[in-house]
């Protein structure tokens, strides 16, 4: 149980584009739903919180107008890079929350790729 | 100082060896996590623990709240064990560690 879906695994476009990460709990309801950006060997940086019907709560230094992120449902939450560059060029990875609180175990998608040319 | 800190951050073993990666926090947490990423980027959760042991299989983790540290052990490691290991906390987000690229050889 608890399975994440994220979809696409994998982007390569072109500078300026825009590009939808879809992230969808199959068997559970995600109350919550986090969006982390890896770069190659470092740690995931949380970029934002989504609550199901609520506005993301963005982390410090991230754009909110870059990166719109829309959990309408309570099974999928999307993040679109808006006019996507070079320097967004990135690993990108969502987790799902069947609750709310700090203690909630969060379950990962498997990540999507995403370079940019 | 990382708030999170892992060691090693790379291990190399030998199929059959036991396995200790470490993690130490400096921050007060409600939970403590072990997840493993695969070469492909995707993550699975090991363990959520707050207190005392888990065991899983081969796998076993430990934390002690007073030292504010936690070891996972891999028993009997298996060349499928080649993955990054990361400890994460939870405090008012999860704060991750670096994580240990673990590379187990047949």
């Amino acid at each position: 149980g608890a399975v994440v879906s994220q979809h696409p695994s994998r982007v390569i476009c072109k500078s300026g584009t825009s590009v939808k990460i879809e992230c969808r709990s199959l068997d559970f309801q995600a109350t919550t739903m986090f969006w982390y950006r890896q770069f190659p060997k470092q740690s995931l940086m949380l970029m934002a919180t989504s609550n199901e019907g609520s506005k993301a709560t963005y982390e410090q230094g991230v754009e909110k107008d870059k990166f719109l992120i829309n959990h309408a449902s309570l099974t999928l939450s999307t993040l679109t890079v808006t006019s996507a560059h070079p320097e967004d060029s990135s690993f990108y990875i969502c987790s799902a929350s069947a609750g709310i609180g700090r203690n909630q175990p969060q379950h990962f998608g498997d990540g999507t790729r995403l370079s940019i040319l | 100082k990382n708030e999170v800190e892992q060691s090693p951050q790379n291990l190399t073993a030998q199929e059959g060896e036991f396995i200790t990666i470490n993690c130490s926090y400096s921050v007060g947490i409600s939970a403590l996590h072990w997840l493993q990423q695969h070469p492909g980027g995707g993550i699975v959760s090991l363990f959520m623990l707050s207190s005392g042991k888990k065991k899983h299989g081969r796998l076993i983790a430990t934390i002690n709240i007073q030292e504010k540290h936690s070891s996972l052990h891999i028993t009997a490691s298996h060349p499928r064990d080649s993955a990054v290991y990361i400890c994460a906390v939870s405090g008012s987000r999860l704060t991750f560690g670096e994580g240990t690229q673990l590379t187990v050889n047949p």
